[in-house]
């Protein structure tokens, strides 16, 4: 079964880094784009950020761009998801997921990891 | 920036109801809208996909329609396991959700 398990929320304070990681499994994951999408508590969804297989193409939502380096590893079937001077508002259950479209990217996502929860506070 | 607004934020329905959900889109989208089931504390599911392809798994009962800028989810007999919030997705130009509309027992 293809699978992708988030990890590296917790509390940080305004201002600090955080960085979030995405095991992949069960599928080649240097063949698909995948992305990064947040909820915020009692919201709605956001996407931030897609990366193509090879990583030739990155994308971000003006939300975070400047901010946050979306990056993968495909040695270690990873994604990354760097997170600098964070805010109060950039707290959220940050999900990864992959992008239907094999090889071209550019799709709907499935499937979603459970998400790991970012708070950011003092 | 493509902007997607849902409508009803909130439905209340019972078990058996045809819902219908509604997404418009800022510019015309053809067919690149997708539709996701989300519950409590849960990742979100795909269930549509290119405004009318169920995808593999989901239930006959649900269905997408539309072209352009309108959309509809349509589940034809509400059931138990149904009560969760919908999203829409553009994926015409980057990536964009709607507001979400959460589907409540009446």
């Amino acid at each position: 079964e293809v699978q992708l398990v988030e990890s590296g929320g917790g509390l940080v304070q305004p201002g600090g880094s955080l960085r979030l990681s995405c095991a992949a499994s069960e599928f080649t994951f240097s063949t698909y784009s995948m992305n990064w999408v947040r909820q915020a508590p009692g919201k709605g969804l956001e996407w931030l950020s897609y990366i193509s297989g090879s990583s030739s193409t990155i994308y971000y939502a003006d939300s975070v761009k400047g901010r946050f380096t979306i990056s993968r590893d495909n040695a270690k079937n990873s994604l990354y998801l760097q997170m600098n001077s964070l805010r109060a508002e950039d707290t959220a259950v940050y999900y990864c997921a992959r992008d239907t479209f094999f090889s071209t990217g550019g799709g709907p996502f499935d499937p979603w990891g459970q998400g790991t929860l970012v708070t950011v506070s003092s | 920036d493509i902007q997607m607004t849902q409508s009803p934020s909130t439905l209340s329905a019972s078990v058996g109801d045809r819902v219908t959900i509604t997404c418009r889109a800022s510019q015309s989208l053809t067919s690149w809208l997708a539709w996701y089931q989300q519950k409590p504390g849960k990742a979100p599911k795909l269930l549509i996909s290119d405004a009318s392809s169920l995808e593999s798994g989901v239930p006959s009962r649900f269905s997408g329609s539309g072209s352009g800028t309108e959309f509809t989810l349509t589940i034809s007999s509400l059931q138990p396991d149904d009560f969760a919030t919908y999203y829409c997705q553009q994926y015409k130009i980057y990536w964009t959700f709607g507001q979400g509309t959460k589907v409540e027992i009446k």
